[in-house]
């Protein structure tokens, strides 16, 4: 069965600075792989996703991430952090059987300081 | 147009009592998924309708748990005696068909069991 480790329950950054959100995955057949953020009292908001066309995806608000196979990740990653950028990241992986079921980790919140 | 949308937004019950969660899919989506967010935790997959049918029901818990979209719109989560492990964010998402569609997110129903 698949399953995401995200490592980090909390990150800090600097407003202009580096963001990078570690994600892992465990798959035993070829993943599809999302990254959605959740703001405060609202749904979660697809940031992009991999399905197994180029490695590295971009998505909306400056966010790409990169799917490296023999490491087994998905990292997210923003070139330089906005304070509105501060919100709660889901990695997920598609447990994918004719329709997108998909299996969650726990989260990284993402706080962001001026 | 109109997103997803689920109500109540919030619901404070009694141990054992009966409750339901309702959910409004983006008009036209035939694809709806149940998960349930537990306090620090990422979403957990409940079940999954394709029109009007369940395709896919083995994320509920037990058999308390159950779902019905009778006219492939509108979604019922219905949950009875109710207990404190129930409460949770319940989130309901719906996507235009099968595959790897892009699953829209409501709000979420937070349940709290007293």
């Amino acid at each position: 069965a698949q399953s995401v480790t995200q490592l980090g329950s909390h990150v800090s950054v600097s407003e202009g600075a580096l963001v990078l959100l570690r994600c892992n995955y465990s798959s035993s057949v070829p993943p599809y792989l999302f990254w959605y953020v959740q703001y405060p009292n609202q749904g979660l908001q697809l940031l992009l996703k991999y399905t197994s066309a180029a490695t590295l995806v971009k998505g909306i608000n400056g966010f790409e991430a990169e799917f490296k196979k023999s490491e087994t990740s998905f990292h997210l990653t923003k070139p330089s952090a906005h304070m509105s950028d501060a919100a709660e990241y889901f990695c997920a992986v598609s447990e994918f059987g004719g329709y997108n079921k998909l299996i969650f980790g726990a989260g990284t919140r993402l706080a962001v300081h001026p | 147009g109109a997103g997803v949308s689920q109500t109540p937004s919030n619901k404070v019950t009694e141990k054992g009592k009966y409750v339901e969660l309702r959910c409004d899919p983006i008009s036209g989506h035939t694809a709806l998924y149940w998960y349930r967010q537990s306090l620090g935790q990422g979403p957990e997959f409940l079940i999954y309708f394709q029109g009007t049918g369940a395709a896919d029901d083995s994320g509920l818990p037990n058999d308390r748990f159950f779902a019905v979209r009778p006219e492939g719109s509108v979604s019922t989560l219905k949950i009875q005696r109710t207990e404190r492990g129930d409460s949770a964010v319940y989130l309901c998402a719906s996507s235009p068909g099968q595959g790897i569609d892009t699953q829209y997110f409501g709000p979420g129903t937070r349940l709290t069991v007293l």
